[in-house]
């Protein structure tokens, strides 16, 4: 069945503190990967997305990801956090022949001044 | 585009009362999705378009809960009656429904039932 794991629930950095968030995914192919972000009492936006290509995908606000098929990871990258990147991260994947998305149930940053 | 259109963005009603959600999706997209997110459950998918029709509605939790899209631009989630425990954020979120692209949301009704 596929899946999507964050393992993190929470994270706490400092500002200009560098920032892994951890993804991991199930499925028996390369699936289509998402990061979305949530800002308190907003919806989500997404960050970046692969497809296919370059392993290494740029997105928004500074962020990158890299699609590792051997770890079935797609950890999300930051060089330097800063406080407005306080927020509920999540990732998501689409598999299959259908349009619905899989999600991760988030991980929590907050970012210390 | 506005993007995804959601109203009201908060609602509070009693118990057993009547509750319908509205999104208007942007305008070109023929998937459309409403997402249910609590802090138990995290973000879960109630039930999805495509080109307005019902696709997948096994998340919807029980037959209080109904959603119908009338047209491209107009879809509406409605709960009757409403109960305590579906106190949360409703997103709508609408696509072009390719497996290459993404969902674009709205910012959501908080609903709470007393």
């Amino acid at each position: 069945a596929q899946s999507v794991t964050q393992p993190d629930i929470h994270i706490t950095v400092s500002e200009g503190a560098s920032l892994e968030l951890r993804c991991n995914y199930s499925y028996g192919a390369t699936p289509y990967l998402f990061w979305y972000v949530q800002s308190p009492g907003q919806g989500l936006q997404l960050l970046l997305k692969y497809f296919s290509g370059d392993t290494l995908v740029q997105g928004i606000k500074g962020f990158e990801a890299e699609f590792k098929r051997s770890q079935s990871s797609f950890n999300l990258r930051k060089p330097s956090v800063h406080w407005s990147d306080a927020a509920e991260y999540f990732c998501a994947l689409n598999a299959g022949n259908n349009r619905k998305l899989i999600w991760g149930l988030g991980t929590s940053l907050a970012v210390n001044p | 585009d506005a993007g995804v259109i959601q109203s009201p963005r908060h609602e509070v009603t009693e118990m057993g009362q009547e509750v319908t959600l509205r999104c208007k999706p942007i305008s070109g997209h023929n998937s459309l999705f409403w997402y249910r997110q609590t802090m138990m459950r995290g973000l879960e998918l109630l039930i999805y378009f495509n080109n307005n029709v019902p696709i997948d509605d096994s998340g919807m939790p029980e037959d209080r809960f109904s959603a119908k899209m009338p047209n491209a631009s107009f879809s509406t989630l409605k709960i009757q009656p409403s109960e305590p425990r579906d106190s949360a954020v409703y997103f709508c979120a609408s696509s072009l429904g390719k497996m290459n692209t993404e969902a674009f949301f709205g910012q959501g009704t908080r609903l709470t039932v007393v």
